[in-house]
């Protein structure tokens, strides 16, 4: 089956550290874009980071530039937010979700075609 | 950065009625259609439903389509189905920040 399924979401303290994962199977993961994309209980979607099929370029939401860090190993087909200084305004279930490739062109369209359940990151003293 | 309004907030609607949802973008979008659409039903993940503004996704029924290209764009729900009430977003992929819309909530009247 073609799916994303995240891990790691808990409850953590302000100021505290944690790591997520998103484990992809049934695709080409180390040929896709990949991003983490979040949304607070009963809000809309926010786009958090993004990284290229190689790893060699990111990019990250200035509410979280500094603090948090995407990365992916591909032969373990699995992609990663490394998040640390952790704010109550974090809380959110976190998505993962892989981008397209123009067949033609091989530039990435940065819309998203497959998305985990998501897994949810509390921060709370 | 590229903000999108969406509109109205919510849209109430019977079963079989059609639905015209709006998404206008604060400046043009880079590309002129980097724009999509997603669904969201309750305790799920968003799901892919049209990109460049008016493709279908896969496996995307015909009833939903997608117009529109620099500022304002349109997702339009022919006779909507039980499964179609949800809440849809807009997002803009033409330039980074990665943007969405604040999302329409369609539910049933």
């Amino acid at each position: 089956d073609v799916q994303l399924v995240e891990s790691g979401g808990r409850l953590v303290q302000p100021g505290g550290s944690l790591r997520l994962s998103c484990a992809a199977s049934g695709f080409t993961f180390s040929s896709s874009a990949m991003s983490w994309v979040r949304q607070a209980p009963g809000k809309g979607l926010e786009w958090v980071s993004s990284i290229f099929s190689s790893g060699a370029a990111t990019d990250y939401a200035d509410s979280v530039k500094g603090r948090f860090t995407i990365s992916r190993d591909n032969p373990k087909n699995t992609l990663y937010l490394q998040m640390s200084s952790l704010r109550g305004e974090d809380t959110a279930v976190y998505f993962c979700a892989k981008s397209p490739r123009n067949s033609l062109t091989g530039s990435v369209h940065w819309n998203f075609d497959l998305w985990g359940r998501g897994t949810l990151v509390t921060v709370s003293s | 950065e590229i903000v999108l309004t969406q509109s109205p907030g919510t849209l109430s609607l019977s079963p079989g009625e059609t639905a015209t949802l709006s998404c206008r973008a604060s400046q043009t979008i880079s590309g002129s259609t980097y724009l999509a659409w997603y669904q969201q039903r309750p305790g799920q993940a968003p799901r892919l439903l049209i990109y460049g503004a008016s493709s279908r996704a896969t496996a995307i029924p015909d009833r939903f389509s997608g117009s529109g290209s620099g500022t304002d764009f349109t997702l339009t729900i022919s006779r909507l189905e039980p499964e179609d009430f949800a809440v849809y977003y807009c997002q803009q992929y033409g330039r980074l920040p990665l943007t969405f819309g604040p999302g329409t909530n369609v539910e049933i009247k």
